[in-house]
């Protein structure tokens, strides 16, 4: 049974650094699947942060600027975790943020697993 | 903005269907076939419900369905039951690489 579980700390101050991690069981992380972190502010909807594959090759989302310049996602395949680094924190990245597990065919297809969110609150 | 659009509420009766539009571009739901649909129940993760335009995980009840016709993809619940009240998402690749999400609908079974 795949299973992805995500940690870090809860609570960021402005202008920090956001790091979370996600450490996935079940499945090597050097395989066939692509590796996704989305978040989810308080009331809305979903987004897509960015994507990583095992090689260490990175997809993010180019439609935030200057959100891409902030984001860097990265793969420890040894430990068989992905991770997250989100700079320059202010209130509007308060949301709760998920990774999962994404297929690649033709296109990034879905994603089929995945953890059970952390809330991160960014406040002084 | 959400990059792909839906409505933001649908409601249907116990044993009805509704169906639940997600509009895009040529540049992701038109020109993919990488459409995919999540229920999310408050305070739960995203769930996959339709991946690929119109198949269903294993698991995943055949009431839902899904299809794409041009640029919009759409979900269908037959036989509509309480708990499928949640928030339904919809979600494309788009061209530059990248995945767009709809803005979510939420579904209510008065």
């Amino acid at each position: 049974q795949v299973q992805l579980q995500e940690s870090g700390p809860g609570l960021v101050k402005p202008s920090e650094t956001l790091s979370l991690t996600c450490a996935v069981s079940g499945y090597s992380i050097s395989s066939a699947y692509y590796w996704g972190w989305i978040r989810q502010p308080p009331g809305k909807g979903l987004e897509w942060l960015g994507t990583v594959y095992h090689s260490g090759s990175t997809y993010y989302n180019p439609s935030l600027p200057p959100l891409n310049s902030r984001v860097t996602i990265s793969v420890d395949t040894s430990k068989n975790q992905f991770s997250l680094k989100l700079s320059s924190v202010t209130a509007a990245d308060t949301a709760v943020y998920y990774c999962a597990r994404s297929l690649y065919s033709g296109g990034f297809s879905y994603f089929d697993y995945w953890g059970q969110g952390t809330l991160v609150t960014v406040s002084s | 903005q959400s990059a792909l659009t839906q409505p933001a509420s649908v409601s249907g009766s116990p044993g009805q269907s509704i169906t639940i539009s997600c509009t895009g571009t040529s540049s992701d739901v038109g020109g993919y076939n990488s459409v995919s649909w999540y229920q999310q129940h408050p305070g739960k993760a995203p769930k996959l419900v339709i991946y690929d335009v119109n198949s269903r995980p294993s698991g995943v009840s055949n009431r839902f369905s899904g299809s794409k016709s041009g640029n919009t993809a759409s979900l269908t619940i037959s036989g509509l039951q309480a708990e499928d009240e949640a928030d339904y998402y919809c979600s494309s690749h788009r061209r530059d690489l990248a995945v767009v999400f709809g803005g979510g609908t939420k579904l209510t079974v008065v």
